[in-house]
């Protein structure tokens, strides 16, 4: 059974900072992974999607990456703002359609 | 293009109630999902759909049922609601048939269920 660990659980940085944040999966067959934002009582929406064949993909100041030999993504945000406060959360992506989430990683961007 | 639109909001339920929580996408995606939401369990699919006609079981469906006859409407049945089926619940959406292809999920705003 795949599961996804994220951690830290909660990270606080000062505005300006750039973070890392970490997601593990314990099976590496997967299709592609995806990396996820919410905010408090918002459903998800969709940052990155990494296929299983790259290494990594890039979004303004976001950029993901993705060892899957390893079972590892990270998500890297570069300077970080308050308005990226929010959970983020990774998931991975089986050939059966089916997707097995993080628990997320809640972050705070202080001014 | 309003994207995956979920209805209600908000519903409180007294055990053993049931109810339809409604899903609707207007991007013809082919794929569709539910998930639930519990605090420490992150996000857990409940069913999932590759098309209309067809339905399959995700990984917490006991106490669910689920149609697609349609390739816009997905909805979710409670058949008889109970407190462990309190959570907050999310329709997902994609083009291509889920993990077939490499396109992203879209997420509705969610539906908060409490079951007293």
């Amino acid at each position: 059974k795949q599961e996804v660990t994220q951690i830290p659980a909660a990270l606080s940085v000062p505005e300006g900072e750039n973070l890392v944040l970490n997601c593990s999966f314990t099976d590496s067959a997967i299709y592609n992974l995806q990396w996820f934002r919410q905010d408090p009582g918002k459903g998800l929406t969709s940052l990155l999607l990494i296929q299983s064949s790259q290494r990594e993909q890039t979004s303004g100041r976001l950029n993901a990456s993705l060892d899957k030999s390893s079972g590892r993504s990270t998500l890297y945000i570069a300077a970080s703002q308050p308005g990226d406060s929010a959970t983020y959360l990774c998931a991975v992506n089986t050939n059966a359609g089916k997707s097995t989430f993080g628990d997320g990683t809640t972050l705070t961007v202080k001014p | 293009n309003a994207g995956v639109t979920q209805t209600p909001k908000f519903q409180v339920l007294k055990t053993g109630q049931s109810m339809t929580l409604q899903c609707a996408q207007d991007m013809n995606h082919e794929y569709m999902s539910w998930y639930r939401q519990d605090p420490g369990m992150g996000l857990r699919l409940i069913h999932y759909s590759v098309g209309a006609g067809i339905t399959d079981q995700g990984e917490v469906p006991n106490g669910y049922n689920v149609s697609r006859s349609t390739t816009e409407d997905f909805p979710l049945r409670l058949l008889s609601a109970a407190p462990s089926q309190t959570s907050v619940y999310f329709c997902a959406s994609s083009y291509g048939q889920g993990g077939y292809t490499n396109e992203k999920l879209f997420f509705g705003s969610g539906t908060q269920l409490s079951v007293l």
